[in-house]
């Protein structure tokens, strides 16, 4: 089945304290990018990648790291979590020449 | 002014109305016009996409693209509770690397039996 897996799907932290939200996309998509979702502010992206150790800000990437060693995986780094970075967030892969994004479940993050 | 604009709702309707829900936009370079589907707690999933103006239909709904003025809607024909969730409008100047997907702020709908 073609999906895209991110892990954990609920996270509460602590400010400060190191944390990676890992995505996975089974489908060998050259394309992949990671979105926050607020209330009232829709989905935002946060960096894109379109290959392997390629890598670029989307609209939001303050306080966030990427890698791309691998075609399948993208995680999503927060060095140093702040609590206004408490959202929901979603990995998406897509082929470059698709404009079909096919979206993960969801990671919910709380940073207190 | 912002880049995709879409009314937030909620938008409740009884089952079997017809619904419209709309987008507009300010960059004339925009070519592809998608509309997702988000239900709650999931991650959105296309529903249908457009290129340039005019329309497409796939069963219940209808996208349409007018770029003269700069405005895309969605159509639902005999809502059910099932079309119950959150659209959101997206939009992308081409269909290669150059731009990427721009969200409107989805519209939350409700579709009561």
């Amino acid at each position: 089945e073609a999906q895209v897996t991110q892990n954990p799907r609920y996270l509460i932290t602590v400010t400060g304290k190191k944390l990676t939200v890992t995505c996975s996309q089974n489908m060998n998509h050259e394309y992949m990018s990671w979105y926050r979702q607020d209330p009232g502010l829709g989905l935002r992206q946060i960096y894109y990648s379109m290959n392997v150790e390629v890598t670029d800000k989307g609209d939001v990437p303050e306080g966030y790291k990427v890698s791309r060693k691998e075609k399948r995986n993208f995680p999503l780094i927060l060095e140093s979590p702040s609590p206004n970075q408490t959202s929901l967030y979603f990995c998406a892969s897509s082929w470059i020449m698709n404009t079909e994004a096919f979206f993960g479940q969801g990671t919910r993050l709380t940073v207190v | 002014q912002k880049e995709v604009e879409q009314d937030p709702g909620p938008l409740s309707v009884p089952e079997g109305a017809i619904v419209s829900l709309n987008c507009t936009y300010s960059n004339s370079a925009f070519q592809y016009f998608m509309w997702y589907r988000q239900y709650s707690r999931k991650g959105p999933e296309l529903l249908m996409y457009t290129y340039s103006s005019g329309n497409k239909e796939d069963g219940r709904f209808t996208a349409q693209v007018d770029k003269s003025s700069k405005y895309i809607s969605l159509f639902i024909r005999d809502s059910q509770p099932s079309d119950s969730a959150t659209y959101l409008c997206a939009m992308k100047i081409d269909g290669g690397s150059q731009g990427n997907l721009i969200f409107g702020k989805g519209t939350k709908l409700s579709v009561k039996p």
